[in-house]
């Protein structure tokens, strides 16, 4: 157990509809990142957040948000939601912006767009 | 720009078998860190190892030892009498270190599927 909790751990909705994935980072850990897995583009980050503020954003979508609130912990807002957005999302969470801060990973929230 | 590779998509060995998982990875930065991550069947994603830039020694846990050579850009993960516990996607990923903003977030390659035959 990494100490990251992601809600829900499934999620199936249909096309164009609006979803938002929530994640809880490790006590004490002030980064959060969300990345996106899926079979043809593999592990991609998405957006990082450090203590509420977006720091680094990578292949997200327009149609994807992101914020971390006082409390830390984060959202993603994923809007009309198209098949190809059918993935596994993780997020993971680090102590702080050093590149040698280990990552630590939830267990992901698996999205199923029909 | 930062770049991962794992050629091998699909590895499979009988159990008690050492196995070699290869990673070459691409970067202009002289800082940088390297991860593997293995995600079981289950899914989530548990991390392996990290090694900076800077320390090109070899690194051994238990069954598991990583080779990290500067010269090949390479870092590849041996599993000596592997088991089929270790049955995973193995992932190799890279960071890069920047003065202002301390990191950037992880580079995966695509990832190993080992299998190991009982």
């Amino acid at each position: 157990d990494s100490g990251v909790t992601q809600t829900p751990k499934h999620l199936i909705t249909a096309t164009g509809q609006r979803v938002t994935l929530r994640c809880s980072p490790r006590s004490g850990d002030l980064s959060v990142y969300w990345y996106q897995q899926s079979l043809d583009q593999g592990l991609q980050f998405l957006i990082q957040y450090y203590n509420g503020e977006e720091r680094a954003k990578g292949n997200i979508l327009e149609r994807f948000s992101a914020q971390q609130f006082p409390d830390l912990h984060s959202e993603l807002n994923l809007s009309s939601l198209e098949l190809g957005d059918s993935a596994l999302y993780f997020c993971a969470s680090s102590l702080g912006l050093a590149v040698y801060n280990e990552q630590f990973f939830g267990p992901g929230t698996r999205l199923t767009v029909l | 720009a930062q770049k991962v590779t794992q050629a091998q998509t699909e590895i499979s060995v009988v159990e008690k078998e050492d196995v070699t998982l290869d990673c070459v990875y691409e970067t202009r930065d002289t800082t940088y860190y390297l991860f593997w991550y293995k995600q079981p069947p289950s899914g989530e994603l548990v991390f392996l190892i990290r090694r900076n830039s800077f320390d090109e020694q070899n690194e051994i846990s238990g069954r598991y030892s990583w080779n990290f050579q500067k010269s090949t850009s390479s870092f590849n993960f041996t599993i000596t009498a592997s088991q089929v516990v270790d049955s995973a996607v193995y992932f190799c990923a890279l960071s890069e270190a920047e003065v202002d903003s301390g990191n950037t977030p992880l580079v995966f390659g695509k990832g190993t599927r080992l299998s190991v035959i009982a």
